[in-house]
């Protein structure tokens, strides 16, 4: 199976600041990445695909790079309603497996 | 605009089958643009992805859970279903189907059911 692993796994920020989230693969996935946000109690909600392609109706400020192995998601300029868990997810090969996601918590 | 809504006992025993079902509203369920998935998030951890199935009925499952699961599909219903046997407290978890798309990304997903596992 391909390991995902984010990084860091919480991280404290504020209203205005711009954050990045990394997701480590195990191994090359060339851009066979997608993203998502999680609210609590909510179901996964995606983000963007193949590691930078913005979903219809997601925000400017997120913004997604990279290939082969690291890969990061950015937020410019962080909102109240970007608190939230972010999870990285590969669709190279299966099993599909998701990163342990990120909680982004209010400092 | 496509839904997803998962169905099913949220109380199973140990030793028991799961069975849950999705059922899918708007969008096209047999046009091939889709593919139909199970996902589990045990309380307060991530996720996993627990098997796919298209409309024909071709399925690929995770090896971790490959032994004890079943997906099937009734594209005349719009609906699929995924059966976990020999459950313990491990799988106990909220359930969510989702509509995989492209290349293997999951959108949209249903709103996730609990499953407990419990005598």
């Amino acid at each position: 199976d391909i390991q995902m692993t984010q990084s860091p796994s919480t991280l404290s920020a504020s209203v205005g600041d711009r954050i990045t989230i990394t997701c480590r693969a195990s191994e090359t996935i060339s851009n066979w990445l997608a993203w998502y946000q999680q609210k609590p109690g909510e179901a996964p909600n995606l983000l963007m695909s193949k590691a930078s392609n913005l979903e219809s109706g997601v925000p400017s400020r997120f913004s997604g790079s990279g290939s082969g192995t690291e890969f990061t998601l950015t937020v410019s300029s962080l909102q109240p309603d970007d608190f939230a868990t972010y999870y990285c997810q590969q669709y190279k090969s299966y099993p599909w497996t998701f990163g342990q996601g990120t909680k982004v918590e209010i400092k | 605009q496509m839904q997803l809504q998962e169905s099913g006992p949220g109380l199973v025993k140990p030793s028991q089958t799961l069975s849950l079902t999705c059922n899918v509203s708007g969008g096209s369920f047999s046009s091939g643009n889709y593919y139909w998935s199970w996902i589990r998030q045990p309380a307060g951890k991530g996720l996993e992805w627990i098997g796919r199935i298209y409309f024909t009925g071709s399925t690929n499952y995770n090896p971790s859970l490959k032994s004890r699961v079943t997906i099937s599909v009734d594209p005349s219903k719009k609906q699929f279903s995924l059966n976990l046997n020999s459950v313990t407290a491990d799988d106990t978890a909220v359930y969510y189907c989702a509509a995989g798309r492209g290349g293997g990304w999951f959108d949209p997903w249903g709103q996730g059911t609990l499953v407990t596992v419990s005598s």
